[in-house]
């Protein structure tokens, strides 16, 4: 399988914990974006990376998360001190970049679903 | 106002019935306009990509953009129970690489 994968599936955490999601891109692919989807809305980006430098951070990313992506390959999430809030979806989601073109496009991994109780 | 706006659903349409999807955007500079597809607990798949005006067919998908209307649609034909799903409008905006979704619409088409 050649797609993206995340890694895990789900996770249950109780409030306070800190969790951490992995994503691994498409193998060529030199951008990776991070989204969040809750029930009833479409994705929202959180950050993103080109190569191993992250360009850009929406500010719905407050300072308990942070996202790395070391060698230009996967990429981690890490929420720290996690709150009710948010439990959501969690999508990586990658692209081939400037050899891409005009026309570069996301394909999203599988999520990782967080529920924080 | 909203980045991206789709119609609110949820559309129920017969089998073998066109479903027709529509979203409009704010940005008049987006260069680039997605639909995916997303079954409940899944993750969104993409379908269809559009990048000029007019119409680009595939299969039973059409889309259709309309630049100076800010508007962008998608056409299912022939419905068939596996189309039942949340269909997801994204947008690249001017000179940006993030998409921007919409609140997706819901459709089931009933056997």
């Amino acid at each position: 399988d050649t797609g993206v994968s995340q890694d895990p599936r789900h996770k249950i955490t109780k409030r306070g914990q800190n969790v951490t999601f992995r994503c691994d891109p498409i193998s060529e692919h030199n951008r990776l974006y991070w989204y969040r989807q809750t029930l009833g809305q479409g994705p929202e980006f959180l950050t993103y990376f080109q190569n191993e430098a992250q360009l850009e951070k929406s500010r719905l990313l407050s300072d308990r998360f942070s996202a790395e992506r070391p060698k230009g390959s996967f990429s981690t999430l890490e929420i720290q001190r996690t709150e009710q809030g948010d439990s959501a979806m969690y999508l990586c989601a990658s692209s081939l970049g400037a050899a891409g073109g005009p026309t570069d496009t996301q394909y999203f991994g599988p999520g990782t679903r967080l529920t924080v109780l | 106002q909203k980045e991206v706006e789709q119609n609110s659903g949820p559309l129920s349409v017969p089998e073998g019935a066109i479903a027709s999807l529509n979203c409009t955007y704010s940005d008049r500079g987006s260069q680039s306009f997605f639909w995916y597809r997303q079954y409940s607990g899944k993750s969104p798949e993409l379908i269809m990509s559009i990048y000029s005006n007019g119409d680009k067919e595939d299969g039973r998908f059409t889309a259709q953009l309309n630049k100076a209307s800010q508007y962008v649609s998608l056409l299912i034909r022939d419905s068939q129970p596996s189309d039942s799903a949340t269909y997801l409008c994204a947008v690249i905006r001017s000179n940006d690489y993030k998409l921007s979704f919409g609140a997706g619409t819901t459709v089931t088409v009933r056997a």
